[in-house]
């Protein structure tokens, strides 16, 4: 869907660890976006890029750092990752053609040990 | 902040039952999205509301957006099995962000 890939698909790693999950389009949307899904909470925004270089912080930012130096990818680091970061990563982008509209990449699968 | 829920979390039905799923949000809403998860895969935008009181069909979905523009509800007529899943409402927040419903899991029996 809208060019969106995620990488890598699963990961697993132990608490400390530095980790980065990459976000890719090919379709030049300005806005992209990483949330995080876990069992009861739905869908949770971390952090959003609206330009190259231009980033801000979601609702569950703490721990996480982004980095967008390309259109086309954005970047999500743990910088230390800890077990309760175990989740489900998704990607999104929003429809320059329809306001507001997400689309959203496959997902990535970390688990923290 | 603006606050989306979503009522019910979890619904079991026979298959050919139908299925309602409502959406409230806390602030009068420019637009509301109704995305579909299906068990394993990414959200999936279905369709986006914007009047007033509007309903837009989707075969054998219908889409309604209240007229205060603060609820909404997603219902299906003759469940199939094919209809599993989470469905989440959506509405727009400052920057163009998207507060998320907690969703509405499907669970359809054969």
């Amino acid at each position: 869907d809208a060019g969106i890939t995620q990488s890598p698909r699963h990961k697993v790693t132990e608490t400390g660890t530095p980790v980065t999950l990459r976000c890719h389009q090919t379709e030049n949307h300005r806005y992209m976006y990483w949330y995080r899904q876990d069992p009861g909470h739905g869908l949770r925004l971390i952090h959003y890029s609206y330009g190259v270089k231009d980033t801000d912080k979601g609702e569950v930012s703490d721990g996480y750092s982004v980095s967008r130096s390309k259109t086309e990818d954005f970047l999500l680091t743990l910088e230390s990752a800890t077990s309760s970061q175990t989740s489900v990563y998704f990607c999104a982008i929003e429809d320059s053609r329809r306001t507001d509209t997400q689309y959203f990449g496959p997902g990535t699968r970390l688990t923290v040990l | 902040g603006q606050q989306v829920m979503q009522i019910p979390q979890y619904q079991h039905v026979q298959e050919g039952e139908d299925f309602t799923t409502y959406c409230n949000s806390s602030t009068t809403l420019s637009n509301i999205q109704w995305y579909k998860q299906r068990p394993g895969g990414h959200p999936v935008f279905l369709i986006q509301l914007v009047k007033s009181g509007e309903v837009k069909k989707q075969k054998r979905l219908t889409f309604q957006f209240g007229e205060a523009k603060k609820n909404s509800s997603l219902h299906i007529t003759a469940t199939q099995t094919t209809d599993v899943g989470t469905y989440f409402c959506a509405g727009p927040n400052a920057g163009n962000m998207l507060t998320f419903g907690g969703g509405t899991r499907l669970m359809v029996k054969p």
